[in-house]
């Protein structure tokens, strides 16, 4: 593989199951990001981990939680899916900062229905 | 706190040129980001700005006025395939590697 998978492309999830979204990369860049996009509001950072064993909270964190056990995989983890929880969820990737530099790399994302 | 803002829709011609307007108001800065997202794909990047000025890449450029908190992504001989969204994005630094996004502007290239 090259750059970041996300797994699975989509899913419908009933109410109150649990659910993991899957993301790896191969560029062993040190942090990794989770959005959520939804129509109207751009992309919303859930949670982030600037390097392996490390997590911390974006600005929609609430019913969401990570894990970064290694460089590669970073699984997004929804304990108890509401309807709200609806959305296009993006993993990205970016090298420790080289100076200021901080591009971020997007998987192609996982559509995700909670009904 | 972070704003970022942008206009949500644009329409423009193919051939013509076009400028898509970000202004940020955030706390911290260290850098201006834009990427191009087309319909049902993930965000690619288009370019990076740090100090002011101009940066050029093909068609696409990218300023940046940091004393007016203010950027613009510039695309010229416009082609159908240009119809995406555009996302601004700031980054602030202060320890962190988090980008924070605007809603983005969608623009449609008609013929």
């Amino acid at each position: 593989i090259a750059g970041i998978t996300q797994a699975p492309t989509s899913q419908i999830l009933a109410a109150g199951r649990r659910m993991t979204l899957r993301c790896t990369q191969d560029m062993r860049h040190n942090a990794m990001y989770w959005y959520r996009q939804d129509l109207g509001l751009g992309l919303r950072l859930i949670h982030y981990s600037n390097t392996a064993g490390t997590t911390g909270k974006g600005e929609v964190p609430d019913g969401y939680s990570v894990s970064r056990a290694n460089t590669d995989d970073f699984p997004l983890t929804l304990a108890s899916a509401v309807p709200s929880q609806t959305s296009v969820y993006f993993c990205a990737s970016s090298d420790s900062p080289r100076g200021w530099y901080n591009e971020q790399f997007f998987g192609p994302g996982t559509r995700l229905t909670v009904l | 706190g972070q704003n970022i803002d942008q206009p949500t829709e644009m329409t423009a011609t193919e051939g013509a040129i076009v400028q898509i307007n970000c202004t940020y108001q955030t706390s911290g800065f260290n850098g201006l980001f834009w990427y191009q997202q087309h319909a049902g794909e993930a965000p690619t990047f288009l370019s990076y700005n740090v100090l002011d000025g101009l940066e050029e890449k093909g068609r696409f450029s990218s300023f940046l006025s940091r004393s007016k908190g203010y950027s613009y992504l510039l695309l010229k001989e416009l082609q159908m395939k240009d119809s995406a969204s555009y996302l601004c994005a700031v980054y602030s630094g202060a320890g962190s590697y988090q980008l924070t996004f605007g809603k983005g502007t969608k623009l449609s290239v008609i013929p």
